[in-house]
């Protein structure tokens, strides 16, 4: 079975860029997580869609940072302007819950460097 | 609100030797309790749960870990280590009305030497 899709799998570009993060569920899975992975902060939620729509984005930093899953299959992370502060590891996660025996399920992650 | 504690940030070990991997908590509410690994360039994995019952729980590549109520604690430990299991090791919680909403500890890096 496929796993959870991320692309690109490296991504670096100059401050002030848009930046357009991609992913690609498990099929069936009706969750969908966006997190960051940074040294200093660690790993965060960012927001969290249940059947394509967003239930929790208290994790977003601020507004130059939105998602949005038009269809079950696809959703975007997008920053517009990227920073270098915004420069991370960004996992997507994909689970058929959110009860504690429906474990989220990772993809390998954007590794994004902003310059 | 909940956050997660993993003292160490590096634990060097020999093949073959046991290793214990230290995660503390700290909640005002009760709540469960994970460890994910991540393998480099990797997403992170599920190794193991605890949710309830036995204090012991058993999970893949052979890791265990034990749920200390009393010493806000859930360490993983493996009994004899392999290179493979070189990687970075998270420890999380999440509130049981919340499962969703993991917090993550700082991760501990496990380094396996031949």
């Amino acid at each position: 079975d496929a796993g959870v899709i991320q692309s690109p799998r490296h991504e670096v570009t100059e401050m002030g860029q848009e930046v357009t993060l991609r992913c690609k569920p498990i099929s069936g899975h009706d969750y969908l997580f966006w997190y960051r992975q940074t040294m200093m902060r660690g790993l965060e939620l960012l927001i969290y869609f249940n059947n394509n729509v967003p239930i929790d984005d208290s994790g977003m930093p601020e507004d130059r940072f939105s998602a949005k899953m038009p269809n079950a299959s696809f959703s975007t992370l997008k920053i517009q302007p990227s920073e270098p502060r915004d420069s991370a590891v960004y996992f997507c996660a994909s689970s058929p819950g959110t009860g504690p025996n429906q474990p989220q399920h990772f993809g390998d992650g954007t590794r994004l460097s902003i310059l | 609100a909940q956050s997660v504690t993993q003292l160490d940030s590096q634990v060097p070990v020999f093949e073959e030797a046991p290793v214990e991997l230290r995660c503390n908590y700290s909640s005002s509410v009760s709540v469960y309790l994970f460890w994910y690994v991540q393998y480099p360039n990797q997403g992170l994995q599920l190794l193991l749960k605890y949710l309830s019952g036995s204090t012991l729980v058993k999970g893949i590549n052979g890791f265990e870990a034990e749920f200390n109520k009393s010493q806000t604690s859930f360490h993983l430990r493996k009994p004899s280590v392999h290179i493979s299991d070189t990687a970075e090791y998270f420890c999380a919680v999440s509130r049981m009305d919340s499962s969703y909403k993991l917090i993550f500890g700082s991760g501990t890096r496990l380094l396996v030497r031949p």
